[in-house]
């Protein structure tokens, strides 16, 4: 059974630092791999998804790599801002081509004005 | 841009009574899905829905849930028979074709379901 691990579970951090949030997936037989942020009380956003072939994603300030051998993912935050403050998650899909996401308990980031 | 919507957004329910989650999914998608988060806890995955089917579900899409696309706009979500521990945020999502570069999911904002 896919266990998805995100470390830390929490991160405060100045405005204006890029920091690194880490996801790790027991099994390596992924379809593909979606980072997450979801607002308190809210729903989830779509940040960037990854290819099970692909090594990295980009999307403006964020930058997510994926080591699917070793069961990692890391998402890159550059100049980090206070409206970046929210609970990122990890989630990935199995190779088989079922689509079901398993989610991991996400990283809570608050970046201090 | 399009996005996906749900309601309502909270519903409180005597436990025992039936409740129907509506969501309309992003237009031209044709994969559609419910998942649970349970306050504190993880996203949870309940099923997902393809050509009118369902083609996954987990353990937690017991007997009790059902899930419908009544026409073209609305996919629901049903519980037959509401327990405490159903209480939780529940998360309608879509995507497209399912090809690997547009299968992303994109989630709607949520009903909060309240048993008492």
């Amino acid at each position: 059974k896919q266990e998805v691990t995100q470390i830390p579970a929490a991160l405060s951090v100045p405005e204006g630092e890029n920091l690194v949030l880490n996801c790790s997936f027991t099994d390596s037989a992924i379809y593909n791999l979606q980072w997450f942020r979801q607002d308190p009380g809210k729903g989830l956003t779509s940040l960037l998804l990854i290819q099970s072939s692909q090594r990295e994603q980009t999307s403006g300030r964020l930058n997510a790599s994926l080591d699917k051998s070793s069961g990692r993912s890391t998402l890159y935050i550059a100049a980090s801002q206070p409206g970046d403050s929210a609970t990122y998650l990890c989630a990935v899909s199995r190779a088989t081509g079922r689509r079901a996401l398993t989610f991991g308990s996400g990283t809570r980031l608050q970046v201090q004005p | 841009e399009p996005e996906v919507t749900q309601t309502p957004s909270h519903q409180v329910t005597q436990m025992g009574q039936e409740v129907i989650l509506r969501c309309v999914p992003i237009s031209n998608h044709l994969y559609f899905y419910w998942y649970r988060q349970i306050l504190g806890q993880k996203v949870e995955f309940l099923v997902s829905f393809y050509n009118n089917e369902i083609s996954e579900k987990s353990e937690i899409f017991d007997d009790q849930f059902s899930v419908e696309r009544p026409d073209g706009s609305n996919f629901t979500l049903k519980i037959r028979s509401t327990k405490l521990e159903d209480s939780a945020m529940y998360f309608c999502a879509s995507s497209d074709r399912g090809r690997p570069s547009t299968d992303t999911q994109y989630f709607g904002p949520g009903t909060r379901l309240t048993v008492l």
